[in-house]
């Protein structure tokens, strides 16, 4: 059975930084390319970021360039989003999913809030 | 790049059959054959209904349907069930990003 499982929200200040991660199990992890979707409170889906099978490819959504990293370990089959410089339209619940064309496996979502 | 644009709410009776709009641009929609859609119940994590534009995964209805025209692609729902009433979302592929519409409320009266 595909999981992925987020961690790591919470309450931050604007101006500070976040770290998600994304634990996957169930399916061939290194095929897959893994994405953050993001919707903030009563709004549509921003997709976020997206990161390659291998790592080495790496694509951001205007709105998070320069200030969010994505990157992935194989070896402990997780995703991590840093997040800095945050900023109040920042706060939503992140879903991190499998593949960037399509979403076909989402996780259950994890709450960040960036509130002074 | 703006966000796709989609219709805030649409309703129906059970039995009928109900059409989502979603426009984009020929950088997106109209030139891609990479159109998703996901239906999401409050508080919820979307689930995938379509990709590929007409694809349906394993296990969704084949009430679900998908369709493509120019820049616009749609979602029709037929024989509408008390169920399907939820939030859906399109979706397309844009080259190095994914660009999502602001969602549709379906309400099933």
């Amino acid at each position: 059975e595909v999981q992925l499982v987020e961690s790591g929200g919470g309450l931050v200040q604007p101006g500070g930084s976040l770290r998600l991660s994304c634990a996957a199990s169930g399916f061939t992890f290194t095929n897959y390319a893994i994405s953050w979707v993001r919707q903030a409170p009563g709004k549509g889906l921003e997709w976020v970021s997206a990161i390659g099978g291998s790592g080495a490819v790496t694509y951001y959504a205007e709105s998070v360039k320069g200030r969010f990293t994505i990157s992935r370990d194989n070896s402990k089959n997780t995703v991590y989003l840093q997040m800095n410089s945050l900023r109040t339209e920042d706060t939503a619940t992140y879903y991190c999913a499998t593949r960037m064309v399509y979403f076909d496996y989402w996780g259950q979502g994890t709450l960040v809030t960036v509130s002074s | 790049q703006s966000a796709l644009t989609q219709p805030r709410s649409v309703s129906g009776s059970p039995g009928q059959s109900i059409t989502i709009s979603c426009t984009g641009t020929s950088s997106d929609v109209g030139g891609y054959h990479y159109v998703s859609w996901y239906q999401q119940y409050l508080g919820k994590a979307p689930k995938l209904i379509i990709y590929d534009v007409t694809k349906r995964p394993s296990g969704v209805p084949d009430r679900f349907s998908g369709s493509k025209s120019g820049n616009t692609a749609s979602l029709t729902i037929s024989g509408l069930q008390a169920e399907d009433e939820a939030e859906y979302h399109c979706c397309s592929y844009a080259g190095s990003s994914t660009l999502f519409g602001g969602g549709t409320k379906l309400t099933v009266l």
